[in-house]
């Protein structure tokens, strides 16, 4: 049972323009969500962060929204950058450091 | 401040074998974190360690364990080892505070090959 769900395996966006990952969950139980980002043989790194209790939170050229009635959070980047080529994964967590990760969509952003 | 340790970063097993893994995290944290990342399944949740206590717990068998030293740091045991065990294994590290959840900083794993 896949509780946490990124739909698009890959997305291509160009240089500039905004990338918008999605990610759906279905535990309604989950208050705190992560995004991440993952190189080759590296491991993942932490972009941005999100309670439930918000909608929405930003940093720099990131910004996650949070919909929960839909179950649903994405990730905006703006503009996107060829250095933003990477996997992104969301996680979840339900009020423990048990965080459930979806299965990464990977980004490419295009010169 | 040191990011979070993990050794080895690669290595070779034949089917039966175990191995241990290991893992320093940051300095002060006090939570352990063990995730598996096999292509097209993300990252599966192992296991987390909190003052030398497993404090969370995923749905792996039980050849998968581990424990937390006074220190912090944290091994993971995987005995009779099984071609399906081929992964890289992802150790996070965070505060671990009482009733917040905040973000976990990973290490470059350790990639498990099984023969």
């Amino acid at each position: 049972d896949q509780q946490v769900k990124q739909n698009s395996p890959s997305l291509s966006v160009q240089e500039g323009r905004i990338s918008i990952l999605n990610c759906d969950y279905t535990n309604s139980m989950f208050d705190y969500f992560l995004w991440y980002k993952k190189y080759p043989a590296e491991g993942p790194t932490f972009l941005i962060s999100i309670s439930s209790i918000k909608d929405k939170n930003e940093d720099g050229r990131f910004t996650v929204f949070l919909n929960k009635s839909a179950k649903h959070l994405s990730l905006h980047i703006v503009p996107s950058q060829p250095g933003d080529s990477a996997v992104y994964f969301c996680a979840a967590s339900a009020g423990t450091y048990k965080y459930i990760f979806g299965t990464g969509t990977r980004l490419k952003v295009l010169a | 401040k040191a990011g979070v340790t993990q050794t080895p970063r690669y290595l070779i097993k034949t089917r039966g074998q175990q191995v241990t893994l290991s893992c320093s995290p940051i300095s002060g944290h006090r939570s352990v974190s063990w995730y598996q990342q096999t292509p097209g399944q993300g990252l599966q949740f192992l296991f987390e360690y909190f003052s030398e206590t497993q404090r969370n717990k995923g749905n792996f068998p039980g050849r998968f364990s581990g424990r937390q030293f006074s220190n912090s740091r944290s091994e993971m045991n995987v005995s009779t080892l099984e071609l399906g065990d081929s992964a890289l294994y992802l150790c996070a590290s965070s505060s671990g505070g009482g009733g917040y959840t905040g973000e976990l900083f990973f290490g470059e794993g350790s990639r498990l090959t099984v023969l």
